[in-house]
């Protein structure tokens, strides 16, 4: 149980387009989702925060404005890379609390190619 | 905000040895402290946690220490075997109802050497 669903698991885009990776709670409700990114060799570094029906979170220096968060439904965020650039290429995932304090579900990650 | 440390960043061990990683955090509030263990491309895989009201906890070869007093968590790898080798992370966060976020530690690349 407790599984969350990302898509796609990798995608290449050029230079100056938008890239939408979505991620799906399968079997439960995922009122918090949570965005990270992690560059090679590097470790998990969150970029926002995610909540069913409002506005994201965002941790210090990540832009909002490029990187947008939508949690529409209790079973669906999405991250959009508008505008993206090849320092953007980096592995994102997504994550879930199950709320509780039962702990965290992962997606199975976004390699994202900019050319 | 939460800072996570994590030493030592690689770590190569003999098959049959032990292995430990340890990782420190700075907010006393912290209260849940799960490892993960990341192969590469892969996304991370819950090995273990703890949290705050236990000292330690066991699961078969793996075991996890607490030390709330001096706020560091360590990893312990008992009879390694060489499936063992991966990236590990530690993480911190305030369990409580809504904003759970999880930091993580920088890593440790495990190699189990046959």
């Amino acid at each position: 149980g407790a599984v969350v669903s990302q898509h796609p698991s990798w995608v290449i885009c050029k230079s100056g387009t938008s890239v939408k990776i979505e991620c799906r709670s399968l079997d439960f409700q995922a009122t918090t989702m949570f965005w990270y990114r992690q560059f090679p060799k590097q470790s998990l570094m969150l970029m926002a925060t995610s909540n069913e029906g409002s506005k994201a979170t965002y941790e210090q220096g990540v832009e909002k404005d490029k990187f947008l968060i939508n949690h529409a439904s209790l079973t669906l965020s999405t991250l959009t890379v508008t505008s993206a650039h090849p320092e953007d290429s980096s592995f994102y995932i997504c994550s879930a609390t199950l709320g509780q304090g039962r702990g965290y579900t992962f997606g199975s990650g976004t390699r994202l190619t900019v050319v | 905000g939460e800072n996570v440390e994590q030493h030592p960043s690689t770590l190569s061990v003999q098959e049959g040895d032990s292995a430990v990683i340890k990782c420190t955090y700075s907010d006393s509030a912290s209260n849940y402290f799960p490892w993960y263990k990341q192969e590469l491309g892969k996304r991370p895989q819950l090995i273990i946690d703890i949290r705050s009201n236990v000292g330690e906890k066991k699961d078969q070869r793996i075991a996890v220490t607490l030390n709330k007093t001096a706020k560091h968590f360590s990893l312990h790898i008992t009879e390694t075997q060489p499936e063992d080798s991966a990236v590990y992370f530690c993480a911190a966060s305030i369990s409580n109802f809504g904003n759970e976020k999880l930091t993580f530690g920088t890593g440790t690349r495990l190699t189990i050497i046959p």
